[in-house]
């Protein structure tokens, strides 16, 4: 019963090849996020979802992109990836009625990025 | 800006026995949510156990319990009876209730020997 799904689990592209990533859910979320994870790190958040309403955070470079088509997809888009990009992404969900993230994340298993 | 540190990096425990993971943080704020996640090696991260900061009780999900001290802004996290299987990076997080966004910890990698 997968609630969280990433494609794909592993990536491989180019230095300066445009890479996207994708996430889906079936739990109806309506909150959805994108964090970097380098190895045997704290998860950085990207940016976020809510609803339609993109959020994203200050320090994120220009070369992250988000697209949400939907409710269930959500799409992590680098435009030209550095060798510095290397990490997991993962997504996550949560319901969040109330306008103000604090409900419980659930996670995917994320997709590990590699640069050549 | 809220920070949230978890002062051990790495810790290990017999099986069976009882490990305490600690969290603090910083905030200004009342009203927010505590939270601590597993992240087992190569697999998905998932919630351990969450803490409402206006329930004074501490939670409990069976092996795990927290020690929730507000005024000390202290969140540690309890396994008793640890098993194989609680292997895994443990992760504190905070959400403000307004910021629509959680911070995370550095984690700490917990090792249960058998």
């Amino acid at each position: 019963d997968a609630m969280v799904i990433q494609n794909p689990r592993y990536q491989v592209t180019q230095f300066g090849k445009p890479v996207t990533l994708s996430c889906s859910q079936t739990l109806n979320h309506n909150v959805m996020y994108w964090y970097q994870q380098k190895s045997s790190q704290a998860p950085k958040l990207l940016f976020h979802y809510y609803d339609k309403d993109f959020n994203n955070e200050a320090d994120t470079p220009d070369n992250f992109q988000s697209r949400r088509p939907n409710t269930s997809f959500c799409f992590l888009d680098i435009r030209s990836p550095g060798l510095g990009d290397a990490a997991m992404y993962l997504c996550a969900t949560s319901r969040d009625p109330s306008g103000s993230s604090t409900d419980t994340q659930y996670f995917g298993p994320g997709t590990r990025l590699t640069v050549l | 800006a809220q920070t949230v540190t978890q002062s051990q990096p790495e810790m290990s425990v017999q099986e069976a026995e009882t490990v305490t993971l600690s969290c603090t943080y910083d905030t200004s704020e009342n009203n927010y949510y505590l939270f601590w996640y597993k992240q087992p090696p190569s697999r998905q991260m998932i919630l351990v156990i969450r803490q409402e900061a206006y329930k004074q009780q501490n939670a409990t999900e069976n092996r795990f319990s927290v020690n929730f001290q507000k005024a000390a802004k202290s969140f540690s996290l309890k396994i008793s009876d640890s098993q194989l299987g609680d292997t895994a990076m443990y992760f504190c997080a905070f959400t403000n209730t307004n910021a629509g966004k959680s911070t995370f910890g550095d984690g700490t990698t917990l090792t249960v020997k058998p």
